[in-house]
């Protein structure tokens, strides 16, 4: 069983549409994150949930919008994508934000290129 | 402000040679320290922890010593195999302002056989 799954794996879409990338973890882990990683491979934190609640919103633009429907899923949802957002997105999860529990969990990554 | 500084790749050695990856890192306290591999088309996965001072974290033949006199987290490897080949990234997670993961630039290793 995948530990952290994030559907769909590959999406190429015109500039403008809208999109969504679903996450699911299935460890029973309370805190779950958006990472998005460039063609550098730099990696930075997007958004970050505890318990469903939005702890961490790292100066992303608002046509990214989180949703965490129950404490297993965080989805995100991309309006009028642009050019720049050509990345791969990463969903995550951890047992927590304390030391000793903030282990984290990757999906597999979602690349998403906007032509 | 709180920082992760790893060494630039990429980094390309013969197979059994010796593997250094550098990282040092800034913050408050003493936060606990991570080194996670990326393998091709992979995300990322754990690599292995130390979690305060001196404690030394190992895997799979890797080890990294927390050094708070020098804030550095060096991996290292005695012997590396082509299937080692992937971006490794030192991370450092952050309890301030929330809770984060901060992650180095990641340092790309090719082993050649």
């Amino acid at each position: 069983d995948t530990a952290v799954s994030q559907t769909p794996k590959y999406l190429v879409t015109q500039m403008g549409n809208d999109k969504s990338i679903k996450c699911e973890q299935n460890l029973g882990h309370d805190t779950m994150y958006w990472y998005k990683q460039d063609s550098k491979k730099f990696l930075k934190i997007m958004f970050s949930y505890n318990n469903k609640e939005l702890i961490i919103n790292e100066t992303v633009p608002n046509r990214f919008s989180p949703k965490s429907p129950d404490k297993a899923h965080l989805n995100l949802h991309i309006n009028s994508l642009e050019l720049g957002d050509s990345a791969v997105y990463f969903c995550a999860s951890s047992q927590g934000t304390d030391r000793g529990r903030n282990t984290i969990y990757f999906g597999e990554g979602s690349w998403l290129t906007v032509v | 402000g709180n920082s992760v500084t790893q060494m630039e790749g990429p980094v390309t050695l013969s197979e059994e040679a010796f593997l250094t990856i550098n990282c040092t890192y800034t913050a408050t306290g003493y936060p606990s320290l991570f080194w996670y591999v990326q393998y091709p088309g992979e995300g990322l996965q754990l690599l292995l922890k130390a979690t305060k001072a001196d404690d030394k974290g190992s895997n799979k033949g890797f080890e990294a010593t927390y050094r708070k006199e020098t804030t550095s987290f060096h991996l290292e490897k005695g012997s590396v195999q082509v299937s080692d080949s992937a971006v490794y990234f030192c991370a450092l997670p952050l309890s301030t302002g929330g809770f984060k993961t901060i992650f180095g630039a990641g340092t790309r290793l090719f082993v050649k056989a």
